[in-house]
């Protein structure tokens, strides 16, 4: 089982839709989550910290289920600049170090 | 506030050639990392420093792949030899400190022939 498991994509939605992104973790001693995004052929960059049970900040809310080792995150009223891979990562403890553990992402595409 | 600075951005090679990549933290950030992305995968860790020591390469191949931070700040990474899978892209990303947020470079693009 991967580390990290999410729905490649692509999500293609129109310009105000709201949609949501599932990613299931496999090590349930993860204390910390994160969502990144990444625009094509560029480098990821933090979106959102997830610490307790899910964080909301503006159009973007992540929730955190820890009996179910599952995350989402939900964007509300879809902007053409939300299309990029969004990659869920928890931080996870391996050989005594924290690290963050990517997953392979989910595309989302927005059209007009 | 400068980025995450990394040189070359891209690099085309045949394989069993060398190649080396350069970082340069912002300033200030002790922790640096080198991660790998093969196209349609999450970045993966290779290596950790905090300073110039080393915290965690255990997913770095030794017989091949190498690292430095010699004084604590620029690191580079090297490959020798390189074979057809790594062609990838090297991100260099550091944070103040272990547990604080990441910042990326833009990467170095490796294409293996």
């Amino acid at each position: 089982r991967k580390e990290v498991e999410q729905d490649p994509g692509p999500f293609n939605v129109p310009e105000g839709a709201t949609v949501a992104f599932n990613c299931t973790y496999s090590n349930s001693a993860s204390q910390s989550f994160f969502w990144y995004r990444q625009d094509c052929r560029k480098e990821p960059k933090l979106l959102m910290s997830v610490y307790s049970s899910g964080n909301e900040d503006g159009r973007f809310t992540a929730q955190l289920n820890r009996a179910s080792q599952y995350i989402s995150l939900l964007i509300r009223d879809s902007k053409l600049s939300d299309s990029a891979t969004y990659l869920c990562v928890p931080l996870a403890r391996s050989g005594g170090y924290n690290k963050l553990i990517f997953g392979a992402g989910t595309r989302l595409a927005v059209h007009p | 506030e400068a980025g995450v600075a990394q040189s070359p951005r891209y690099k085309i090679i045949e394989k069993r050639q060398s190649v080396a990549f350069w970082c340069n933290p912002i300033s200030g950030h002790a922790t640096l990392y080198w991660y790998q992305q093969i196209l349609g995968q999450g970045p993966k860790l290779l290596i950790q420093f905090q300073n110039n020591g080393v915290v965690d390469d255990s997913q770095l191949p030794k017989d091949r792949f190498s690292a430095e931070r010699l004084k604590g700040v620029d690191s580079t990474l090297k490959i020798q030899p390189a074979k057809l899978e790594d062609s990838a892209v090297y991100l260099c990303a550091s944070s103040r400190a272990v547990q604080e947020t990441q910042y990326f470079g833009p990467g170095t693009r490796l294409l293996v022939l």
